[in-house]
């Protein structure tokens, strides 16, 4: 079947817009994680998602970053009033369930000029 | 924050030979995964090992876990060129959410 995919693939953007990034999960996947990955941060956890709960959004960055993810399928990451800083690759994950292996998209690579 | 603190940072070897890499962790954890990742692609998960276990296979795979000096160690043997990738180990910690905290990951090279 297919694995989780991202789109768009790359994202170029001028400081200050907004923009939105998106991941369909693994069919059938309750749990859905949002990670940035960039030169100096490494690989950092932003939001998590698991069915109807309330999402753990501890690792969000700041308040323009969101995310929602509608009738528990795709998945949608609004950043606005972007900043150079937020340069990175933003990779989305789908599991089965909370400890357990997780499927990485290919992430969206975002550059802010 | 980075929990897990990888070494070595790059490694470079023949095919051929094994590879070792080593993941430390300052945090109880409930499992330790070890991701692969190619240049411009997601992470590809490897292998997970709960805090219950010490050591698992898979393939040319072998993980060891030692909880009582919070480190992991990841085993490659018989290296080829197609294994040229980072390489991250991720700590699953007790809380519910299931989040990985990852460390910054070894670069290997396999040259043919």
């Amino acid at each position: 079947g297919a694995g989780v995919s991202q789109s768009p693939s790359n994202k170029v953007t001028e400081k200050g817009k907004d923009v939105e990034l998106r991941c369909d999960p693994i069919s059938g996947h309750t749990a859905l994680y949002w990670y940035r990955q960039s030169l100096g941060q490494g690989l950092e956890f932003l939001i998590y998602f698991q069915g109807n709960s309330a999402p753990d959004k501890s690792g969000l960055p700041s308040d323009r970053f969101s995310a929602e993810r509608t009738g528990g399928s795709v998945s949608t990451l609004t950043i606005q009033r972007t900043q150079q800083e937020d340069s990175a690759v933003y990779l989305c994950a789908s599991t089965t369930g909370t400890h357990q292996p997780q499927h990485f998209g290919d992430g969206t690579r975002l550059s802010i000029l | 924050s980075q929990q897990g603190e990888e070494d070595p940072q790059a490694l470079s070897i023949q095919e051929g030979e094994n590879a070792t890499m080593n993941c430390s962790y300052k945090t109880s954890i409930n499992n330790l995964q070890w991701y692969r990742q190619n240049s411009g692609r997601g992470l590809v998960h490897l292998i997970l090992i709960r805090s219950n276990e010490r050591e698992k296979h898979s393939g040319r795979l072998r993980v060891t876990l030692d909880t009582s000096k919070k480190s992991s160690s990841l085993l490659i043997t018989a290296s080829r060129a197609a294994d040229t990738a980072s390489y991250f180990c991720a700590t699953g910690l007790s809380s519910n959410t299931g989040k990985l905290i990852f460390g910054q990951g070894t670069t290997l090279q396999v040259k043919p």
